[in-house]
């Protein structure tokens, strides 16, 4: 069974620009949850998808979106980046209620 | 709000028990779960407790106490390989996981 997989896998952006990551998870997992993670910070929550509908949102601004098409793939996109926005970010998914989730090798993201 | 509370480093040598405690604050609690992290690596499960107690798996322990917002994770017979971080994690509404800050475990020889 293939694992959670995220492309790309590093990224080295400019300030202003916008970003797509994308995400596959397990085949049969409906949820998938974004996260970023930066030093120190530990993985903070951005959003999660089941079914295609976003049915929870962490404390980030509006710049940072996603979403989730019917095969389960997941997007987030990241506009008018900021030097701030350079960390990990990570996918994850799980059948449905996050008992377990599996996580993706994340996507580095440098914003120069 | 939503908070969680675990040491940031805890250092041990090989063959001994470590506790990494994990206190937390969150609406919509559906349980609290532990995940380890090697360096450049990404996080994997470890356990997941949704009712008061212990449960074991292998040399690794997970309790929790819902009426004290508390939980821990208890390592034995460490080896080195168990040098990482661990997060622990609520599982909010079943809809999002909510990590602590990590716990960066040192296990010297």
């Amino acid at each position: 069974k293939a694992g959670v997989t995220q492309t790309p896998r590093y990224l080295i952006k400019t300030r202003g620009q916008q970003v797509t990551l994308s995400c596959s998870p397990i085949s049969g997992h409906r949820s998938v949850s974004w996260y970023q993670q930066t030093p120190g910070q530990g993985l903070q929550f951005l959003f999660e998808y089941f079914s295609e509908t976003q049915r929870n949102k962490g404390n980030f601004p509006g710049r940072f979106s996603g979403r989730q098409f019917s095969n389960s793939r997941s997007e987030m996109n990241v506009s008018t980046l900021e030097l701030g926005d350079s960390a990990l970010y990570l996918c994850a998914s799980s059948p449905d209620a996050n008992t377990e989730a599996f996580f993706g090798q994340g996507t580095r993201l440098t914003v120069v | 709000g939503q908070s969680l509370e675990q040491p940031s480093e805890v250092t041990a040598v090989e063959g001994a028990i470590v506790q990494i405690n994990c206190t937390y604050q969150t609406s919509g609690f559906y349980g609290l779960s532990w995940y380890q992290q090697h360096d450049g690596g990404a996080p994997t499960f470890l356990s997941y407790n949704a009712l008061d107690g212990l449960e074991e798996t292998g040399r690794f322990s997970s309790f929790l106490s819902r009426s004290d917002s508390y939980g821990y994770l208890l390592l034995q017979e460490l080896q080195m390989k168990d040098s990482a971080s661990y997060f622990c994690a609520v599982n909010q509404a079943g809809t999002a996981l909510i990590f602590g800050k990590g716990t960066t475990l040192s296990v010297s020889s």
